[in-house]
């Protein structure tokens, strides 16, 4: 099945600064790849989808300005978290939808972020 | 109301016991639906698709009642590899947007020894 990296994943910084997670596709074109958060014992929601080569589109309640979103090339995507929080720690999950088959989206293995 | 419920659980079965899992979405136009599992602090990972004429994977079969707007996961002879939770995932259709995966919190399956 098609593979879907994600990096780092796991990281602890102060509050304060940013965190840059990236999403790659290894063996297909991800044309929209999808940034969910899932804190412990909650369901994952879904953030922002990411579109190649345009400006994602964020789901309410969910800053753009915060959570910046970079898809320019179609197998990769980053989530950078800027001025981070302890109320950012989660478990961020990116997904990436194989262009060939339209419903299948094939996740990253996360990364866990710990703001202290 | 949530736009995909299901019970959290836990449910703790023996080994070999036959375990059925419900979930219920809202919105009557939903398109596409799954059941994914999500073991311990991973990501999670696709099971089956649930189609209108039901569907069986091994010891796994999926149903869908559309008329109900639910859908259910029947695991059979439970292995204790099959403790996970079990994420029902919608895909709605909001008149446009499509393709945004919709979870429910996950069912928690803990098979014992």
């Amino acid at each position: 099945g098609a593979v879907v990296s994600q990096h780092p994943s796991r990281v602890i910084c102060k509050s304060g600064t940013s965190v840059k997670i990236e999403c790659r596709s290894l063996d297909f074109q991800a044309t929209t790849m999808f940034w969910y958060r899932q804190f412990p014992k909650k369901s994952l929601m879904l953030m922002a989808t990411s579109n190649e080569g345009s400006k994602a589109t964020y789901e309410q309640g969910v800053e753009k300005d915060k959570f910046l979103i970079n898809h320019a090339s179609l197998t990769l995507s980053t989530l950078t978290v800027t001025s981070a929080h302890p109320e950012d720690s989660s478990f961020y999950i990116c997904s990436a939808r194989d262009g060939r088959v339209t419903e299948t989206q094939y996740f990253g293995p996360g990364t866990r972020l710990l703001v202290l | 109301r949530k736009e995909v419920e299901q019970d959290p659980g836990p449910f703790n079965v023996p080994e070999g016991a036959t375990v059925a899992f419900n979930c219920t979405y809202s919105n009557s136009a939903s398109q596409s639906f799954f059941w994914y599992r999500q073991d311990c602090r991973k990501e999670p990972k696709l099971l089956m698709s649930v189609y209108s004429s039901g569907n069986e994977d091994g010891r796994f079969t999926a149903q869908l009642n559309r008329a109900s707007q639910y859908i259910s996961l029947l695991i059979r002879d439970s292995k204790l590899s099959d403790s996970a939770t079990y994420l029902c995932v919608v895909i709605p259709y909001y008149g446009g947007a499509t393709n945004k995966l919709i979870f429910g919190t996950g069912t928690l399956l803990a098979v014992q020894p």
